[in-house]
């Protein structure tokens, strides 16, 4: 079965402080997309970084980066320069043919 | 990315009522659309997937008959939801992707409470 595991389930971090949000999956796929996706509270699912398996280049997007560990099936999420805005539910997630695999989710806290 | 929206937003309804949630891609060509249904704190959970003028696939444990879905354009999907009850009461977010692309942007969802 395909799952993805996020270990965290609530985080906290200071403002300005750097933050890394853990997620590991199982697949026997060899191509595929990983992505994290925040939810703040106002439930608006946000795309933040995606991945893509045949790339081995970790993405970045502003502030946000990944550690994508292929091998190991890991796909972190780093946050530098936390900021409030940033508190929010966090969801790793991999794309299996057809349909998004959701991990249990992240809680972001980022405290003034 | 794309742009979604859903309407309603939030909607209170009687017990054994029906209730439609629409769900629109702005500006985007939405081959497919997946409907979600989200408890407080918890993870997402895919209810559907629908491919535009095909008829939609539910997963386990989803009732087709109680959840109808209708994709009927590249821009609009429904779900209604029949003889609503109080379980019945959530979060239920749509999502969509165009051909050839793998990622899947959100509408902002629709909090649905049933008394």
């Amino acid at each position: 079965a395909q799952t993805v595991t996020q270990s965290q389930p609530e985080m906290s971090v200071q403002e300005a402080e750097t933050v890394t949000l853990s997620c590991t999956y199982d697949t026997s796929e060899s191509n595929y997309y990983l992505f994290w996706y925040k939810q703040p509270p106002s439930r608006q699912m946000i795309l933040v970084i995606r991945q893509e398996a045949y790339k081995q280049q970790n993405a970045t997007e502003n502030r946000f980066s990944v550690n994508f560990q292929k091998a190991a099936k890991s796909f972190s999420l780093k946050i530098s320069d936390s900021q409030l805005g940033d508190t929010a539910m966090y969801f790793c997630a991999f794309i299996t043919p057809g349909k998004l695999i959701f991990g249990q989710g992240t809680t972001l806290q980022v405290k003034p | 990315g794309a742009v979604v929206s859903q309407h309603p937003s939030w909607v209170i309804c009687k017990s054994g009522t029906s209730v439609k949630i629409e769900c629109r891609s702005l500006d985007f060509q939405a081959t497919t659309m997946f409907w979600y249904r989200q408890f407080p704190k918890q993870s997402l959970m895919l209810m559907a997937t629908s491919n535009e003028g095909s008829k939609a696939t539910y997963e386990q444990g989803v009732e087709k008959d109680k959840f109808l879905i209708n994709h009927a354009s590249l821009t609009l999907s429904t779900l209604t939801v029949t003889s609503a009850h109080p379980e019945d009461s959530s979060f239920y977010i749509c999502s969509v992707k165009t051909s050839g692309e793998e990622t899947q942007y959100f509408g902002p969802g629709t909090r649905l409470l049933v008394l």
